[in-house]
């Protein structure tokens, strides 16, 4: 298996709802990542796990919860967004964290209602 | 904040024209050179990485080239085709920070 799967593909949420995108991959990549991309902008860096302990957040909002269950699974756990939240949200994993060629699932198109 | 320019934004091309576009990173703290192929609807694939100075990489008629001193790296399209038709991203890996910040992208259309 050489993908990154994520769920949903497409999310519509209200502000007050609570939602998770779910990412999985079984490659036995030991780091993995979340990115969020606006239209016509880089992916933006969100959170590092890398050997299912967060290593990295780039100060993002608590609105945004990661969490990585096991060495396979990454969540992102959603709360109280704003309609600005809405975005692509990417899923990547890799071997090493710097050298290793990122595998990216196809990403969740989120909005924010 | 670390700058990851890509040039030019977006550039349309006939069928069998050879192309090429920039990558540029800081010259400082330098670990490794990502690029990705991004087409409609998919996934971002890598096509390569590359961590030494003057690295050449070439997958079929995609190659790419890396100057570290001076922060820059080129991909290369020869004789491009329909099926070439994406974005090209690159990423620059910082060695103080370790992480991937992506440039904005070259958007390529292969007219047949």
């Amino acid at each position: 298996d050489t993908e990154v799967t994520q769920t949903p593909k497409h999310l519509v949420m209200g502000m007050t709802n609570k939602k998770s995108l779910k990412c999985e991959q079984h490659m036995g990549h030991r780091a993995m990542y979340w990115y969020k991309q606006k239209a016509k902008k880089p992916p933006e860096l969100m959170f590092v796990y890398s050997y299912e302990k967060l290593s990295i957040n780039e100060s993002v909002p608590s609105r945004f919860s990661p969490e990585c269950p096991n060495s396979s699974l990454l969540n992102l756990h959603l709360h109280a967004l704003q309609p600005e939240d809405s975005a692509l949200y990417l899923c990547a994993s890799s071997q090493d964290r710097m050298t290793g060629r990122y595998t990216f699932g196809s990403g969740t198109r989120l909005t924010v209602v | 904040i670390l700058n990851v320019e890509q040039s030019p934004q977006s550039l349309h091309v006939q069928e069998g024209d050879s192309t090429n576009f920039t990558c540029s990173f800081p010259s400082s703290n330098f670990y490794a050179l990502h690029w990705y192929r991004w087409e409609t609807a998919k996934s971002p694939e890598a096509l390569f990485v590359m961590t030494l100075n003057g690295d050449e990489k070439k997958k079929g008629r995609i190659s790419a080239t890396l100057n570290t001193k001076e922060g820059y790296s080129y991909l290369y399209i020869k004789g491009s085709q329909p099926e070439d038709s994406a974005t090209y991203l690159c990423a620059f890996g910082s060695s103080n920070t370790g992480k991937l910040i992506f440039g904005q992208g070259t958007t390529l259309q292969v007219k047949p």
